[in-house]
This record gives structure tokens, sequence and C-alpha cells, in this order.
């Protein structure tokens, strides 16, 4: 089993839906949570950050993670077709994942418009 | 932005050819990491580095070294390049709590 389990999608919704991504991992040890955005044939870059349970709201963004079901989950709302793009989770046990990070494999989120 | 830069950008080689690739990031920053990313796996961790000459293997170290002379430029080597290092390779760096990627290398090996 993978250390972290991430449904590779693609996942396709309509314009202004909610859009809900997650992932679930098997290493207790894990204390630090990052959601990454990836568009096509680029590096992804850093959406959300959080620190053990509990929720984040950014914008039309929300992360929340769930230690004790070893769950995480980011939320889109008002979803726009430049949403589009593939949505990595990440985790690590040392913040910052200073000692590297620990990444799902992805889902591919299309907003219709 | 932490100003990485990746070179080259896209490399075709044959097997056994030794291959190197370049990461150069302008913020002075001390962590500096190699992933790849492969269809079905996501991203995995190569090597990182922690300072000038200290450097520590990730998951998929094996077939890969790594060199860091300077704080600003992160080398990988395949000294013997085969099929499956097939992929596409990023470099990042570590701000606070980011972790800020290059544009990736496309390395094919035939």
């Amino acid at each position: 089993q993978k250390e972290v389990e991430q449904d590779p999608g693609p996942l396709s919704v309509p314009e202004g839906a909610i859009v809900s991504l997650n992932c679930t991992y098997s290493n207790s040890a894990f204390q630090y949570f990052m959601w990454y955005r990836q568009y096509s044939r680029k590096g992804p870059e850093l959406l959300m950050y959080t620190y053990s349970s509990g929720n984040k709201e950014d914008g039309r963004f929300t992360a929340q993670v769930d230690k004790s079901s070893k769950y995480i989950s980011l939320f889109i709302r008002d979803s726009q077709p430049s949403d589009s793009a593939t949505y990595l989770c990440a985790m690590s046990a040392v913040g910052g994942g200073a000692d590297g990070l620990t990444f799902g494999k992805g889902t591919h989120l299309i907003i219709q418009p | 932005d932490a100003g990485i830069t990746q070179s080259p950008r896209h490399k075709v080689t044959e097997t056994g050819t030794p291959v190197t690739l370049r990461c150069h990031q302008t913020e002075n920053h001390r962590y500096m990491y190699w992933y790849r990313q492969d269809p079905g796996h996501g991203l995995r961790l190569i090597h990182y580095s922690y300072g000038v000459k200290d450097t520590d293997k990730g998951e998929v170290s094996d077939g890969y070294s790594v060199s860091r002379s300077k704080t600003e430029d992160f080398l990988l080597t395949l000294e013997s390049a085969t099929s499956s290092q097939t992929s596409v390779y990023f470099c990042a760096s570590l701000a606070g709590n980011e972790q800020f990627f290059g544009p990736g290398t496309r390395l094919t090996v035939l």
C-alpha cells in the first residue's frame, strides 16, 4: 500500500460547482499537509499549507485535515475554468517538508465552462 | 517565485550515457530537492540537500547521484542512463514552509 492514496480522476464538473478533492495516508508521523496545483507542463505551485488537524480557508479554497481518520480534503467553491489543473496532495513529518515531501499521484480536475 | 531555473529543459539521450541536470536558484535557499514525476506515481523524492556539500537520499535514489558545491546550484547526475529513468525531473528549494518548484526537465532515455 502506497503511503498516500489519491484518486487520479479525471474529475469533470461544471463551472460554479463545489469541488471536493481528497487524499488518505497511512503514516501517522505526518503532521504537515499541503495542496499543490500543477498546470500542464509546469511545476507545482503551493495552494494550501496546514499543520495537524483542522480547517484552513483562503479565498475560494478550504483545506481540511482529519488526522484521526488519516484523511485530508481540499474544497474549491465557485469553480472556474482556470481551476482546471492537476491537484497534488503532499505531506511530511517535518515542517515545510525539509527532508522531502511525500506526494499523492494527483487528481486531474476539469471545469467545464 | 524563488527564481529557480533548470537546464536543460528537454533532453534525449541513449541508454548507458551519463547525464547531468542542473538546478539554479537565486534566493540563497539552504534546502534544495530533486523529484521525478511519472504517470501513476506522482512526484517522488530522489535526493535533497541541506547545505553546501550536505546531501541525503530520498525514496528513489538508486542510479542517481547529486552534488552541491555552491548554495545556488544543485546537480543531478545519472551515471549510466536507463530507459526506466525516462521521466520529468523537478527541482525545488525551500523558503519558510514552502517548496518552490522549477519548470522541470523532460528526459527521454532511448
